[in-house]
C-alpha cells in the first residue's frame, strides 16, 4: 500500500526557517517524480515544487523560488521542502505527492505568525 | 502560467442529479487535465487523469471530457458520499495549475 506520510510542520515566527519530511513507503520511490503542494486555510490548491527521480531537476513557483528548497534521500524513501525566510502567505497545510498526483500525503500544516 | 477558470464554484443538486463541472484553460493543454476531489480536512483523491481516464476504483458515475483548452467533468446520479469540493489541475505545463475549485452541495 503506498504511503506518503508527512512530518515537521508548525508554527515559525515570520523570515524564520522550517523543513518539512515526507516519508514514502509502499512504491519504489526512487523511480518517481516527487512534488509539493499547499492549501491556504479555506483556499484552492497550489503547486509549489517538483524534483526529479534523482534529485538533478527541481522547479518552483514564481513566489517561493530562492526561499525554499526541495530535495530527496533515495536511501532513505524521503521528501524534503527547506522553507526559509518564511512569510504569513505560506501559511497551508502541505501536501507531498508523487509527481503523478495519484497519491498525497495526509498533509502538515504550516502557521507563520508572529 | 497557463490560467485554469473553473466553474461553477458552488453546485447544489439533490440526489440522483447529473452535475458538471467545467475547465477552461488559457491555452491548450493536450489533455493533459485531471479531477480531484478533497472532502473537509482530507487530502484531494485522484478520481480522472488525462481527460477522461477512470484511476482505479473511481465509480463509474463520474467521467470528463475535452479537448484543447475546454474540458469538463460530470457525475450522473449524485449520492451523498459526492459531498465534496472538486478541482481541476492542468500537467501540460510548469507551472502546474489547479483550477479554484467546486463545491458541492446536496439540496
Amino acid at each position: 500500500e503506498v504511503q506518503l506520510v508527512e512530518s515537521g510542520g508548525g508554527l515559525v515566527q515570520p523570515g524564520r526557517s522550517l523543513k518539512l519530511s515526507c516519508a514514502a513507503s509502499g512504491f519504489t520511490f526512487s523511480n518517481y517524480d516527487m512534488a509539493w503542494v499547499r492549501q491556504a486555510p479555506t483556499k484552492g490548491l497550489e503547486w509549489v515544487a517538483s524534483i526529479s527521480t534523482g534529485g538533478g531537476n527541481t522547479y518552483y513557483r514564481d513566489s517561493v523560488k530562492g526561499r525554499f528548497t526541495i530535495s530527496r534521500d533515495n536511501a532513505k524513501s524521503t521528501l524534503y521542502l527547506q522553507m526559509d525566510s518564511l512569510r504569513s502567505e505560506d501559511t497551508a497545510t502541505y501536501y507531498c505527492a508523487r509527481h503523478d498526483f495519484d497519491y498525497w500525503g495526509q498533509g502538515v500544516m504550516v502557521t507563520v505568525s508572529s | 502560467d497557463i490560467q485554469m477558470t473553473q466553474s461553477p464554484p458552488s453546485l447544489s443538486a439533490s440526489l440522483g442529479d447529473k452535475v458538471t463541472i467545467t475547465c477552461q484553460a488559457s491555452q491548450n493543454i493536450n489533455k493533459y487535465i485531471a479531477w480531484y476531489q478533497q472532502k473537509p480536512g482530507k487530502a484531494p483523491r485522484q478520481l480522472i487523469r488525462y481527460t477522461s481516464t477512470l484511476v482505479s476504483g473511481t465509480p463509474s458515475r463520474f467521467s470528463g471530457s475535452g479537448s484543447g483548452r475546454d474540458y469538463s467533468f460530470s457525475i450522473s446520479n449524485v449520492e451523498s458520499e459526492d459531498i465534496a469540493s472538486y478541482y481541476c489541475l492542468q500537467y501540460d505545463n510548469l507551472p502546474l495549475t489547479f483550477g479554484s475549485g467546486t463545491k458541492l452541495e446536496i439540496k
